[in-house]
């Protein structure tokens, strides 16, 4: 089963921040927290990962509280491109870390 | 750089037949891995490789399911006597590890119709 907790859908308005969140109450110490993309037809787009430390780069800035149980992924100036399904999953290292579990994801919708 | 490249992007055949999904992953990824979506599903997880060890296959959902890679690189997953529910899209990813600070990246899949 899927370990985070994530909106079925959200809407956003073209040119501003998308923040989606996910919830992941179980987390353990040794696990990363991973974002994907799905739009239609493709394959899962990663995206963005992290442990402790907020991160960012070229596509999107990732936000984890102190106590690691929930994160924000943050789009700053959505385009009707990044309507998509965002997945949000946890992932452990190692024999255990071979498999990514996907959830429904939180289906993003830009709209003009 | 070249991603992870997957052939056919589309197959259509008979209950039945077997068939061969390839996959190409991203040069120099030690790991491999196929998942497959169901229309309305999620993506579930079916097997993967890492470097020389055992392959993980806990995902496979039968023995008519199964896959193998060649020299560390080019991946195909069989499925021999399809059943109309092995109608999906089979997608594979790479990674240069199974580490956790290290992601995969997927192809853009075969999309699979059994008639």
């Amino acid at each position: 089963d899927a370990k985070t907790t994530q909106p079925t859908s959200m809407d956003c308005a073209e040119g501003r921040a998308a923040n989606l969140p996910c919830n992941h109450s179980t987390i353990s110490g040794n696990e990363y927290v991973y974002w994907y993309r799905q739009i239609h037809s493709q394959g899962p787009q990663y995206i963005i990962h992290g442990l402790k430390n907020n991160e960012t780069n070229e596509m999107a800035s990732l936000i984890i509280t102190e106590d690691r149980k929930s994160s924000t992924l943050i789009l700053p100036h959505a385009t009707l491109r990044d309507t998509a399904v965002y997945y949000c999953i946890v992932r452990a290292g190692g024999r255990q870390g071979g498999k990514l579990i996907f959830g429904q994801g939180t289906e993003l919708s830009v709209k003009p | 750089g070249a991603g992870v490249s997957q052939s056919p992007s589309n197959k259509v055949t008979e209950k039945g037949k077997d068939v061969e999904l390839r996959c190409d992953p991203i040069s120099g990824h030690t790991a491999l891995y196929w998942y497959r979506q169901s229309l309305g599903q999620g993506l579930e997880f079916l097997i993967y490789f890492q470097g020389n060890s055992a392959p993980d296959k806990s995902g496979l959902p039968s023995d008519r399911f199964s896959a193998e890679r060649t020299g560390g690189s080019v991946s195909t997953l069989t499925i021999q006597r399809t059943q109309q529910e092995d109608s999906a899209v089979y997608l594979c990813a790479s990674s240069s590890g199974t580490g956790g600070n290290q992601p995969q990246h997927f192809g853009d899949g075969t999309r699979l119709s059994i008639l």
